[in-house]
């Protein structure tokens, strides 16, 4: 079983609708963090997280510590949207993440 | 203020020659971390580098070795390439007692035929 877990591997929606995305782990973090991936790209940070909730523009990003579970809300989906979005977490004072398989969002008009 | 920078973009090898790759952190980080992503999957931890040593390494053989320079800048080599070298090498910086977030590098792509 992998440290770090996410769901739905893959999701595809129609433009407008509200996307979550979920993501859970097994080890004790210091921080999560929510990637975005498009195709033949690099990755771009969207989110770091350690508790509560974060939000910037459409992307809203929540952790719950407790249940060592976070999920990634994109509000008015856009097919611009379309990636892949990862998330990853970092055990400790070390900045060495371990991540998921990723989640791919192919959004249609 | 440039980004993380990785060069090159794209690189063909075949089997048994080495590889160096490089990375420019973020100005004013201190910590490169290296990913390997394959096709499909999530990228891998290679190793770490921080005032100019490895501070922590994944399950990498030791084909996979690096450096960082005075200036922060980082270099991964690999070794006796294997096809299963091919992958998307990422790189990634931070500061090592910081709060924010690593900023990764577009990558380098490299294929080993």
């Amino acid at each position: 079983k992998n440290e770090v877990e996410q769901s739905p591997q893959n999701l595809t929606a129609q433009e407008g609708e509200f996307i979550t995305i979920n993501c859970s782990y097994s080890v004790g973090i210091s921080a999560l963090h929510w990637l975005q991936q498009h195709p033949g790209g690099g990755i771009v940070s969207l989110f770091m997280l350690s508790s509560g909730k974060k939000k910037h523009g459409r992307l809203i990003a929540t952790i719950n510590i407790q249940e060592k579970h976070s999920s990634l809300h994109i509000t008015a989906s856009h097919p611009r949207d379309s990636a892949v979005y990862i998330c990853a977490v970092d055990g400790g004072a070390t900045n060495k993440l371990i991540f998921g398989t990723g989640t791919l969002l192919a959004v249609q008009p | 203020d440039a980004g993380v920078t990785q060069s090159p973009t794209h690189l063909i090898k075949t089997r048994g020659q080495q590889v160096t790759l490089r990375c420019s952190p973020k100005s004013g980080h201190d910590t490169v971390s290296w990913y390997q992503q394959a096709l499909g999957q999530g990228p891998q931890f290679i190793f770490q580098y921080y005032e100019e040593e490895e501070r922590q390494r994944g399950n990498f053989p030791d084909r996979f070795s690096g450096h960082q320079f005075p200036n922060y800048s980082s270099e991964l080599n690999v070794n006796a390439l294997l096809l299963g070298d091919s992958a998307l090498y990422l790189c990634a910086s931070s500061l090592l007692r910081g709060e924010e977030t690593q900023y990764f590098g577009p990558g380098t792509r490299l294929l080993v035929l």
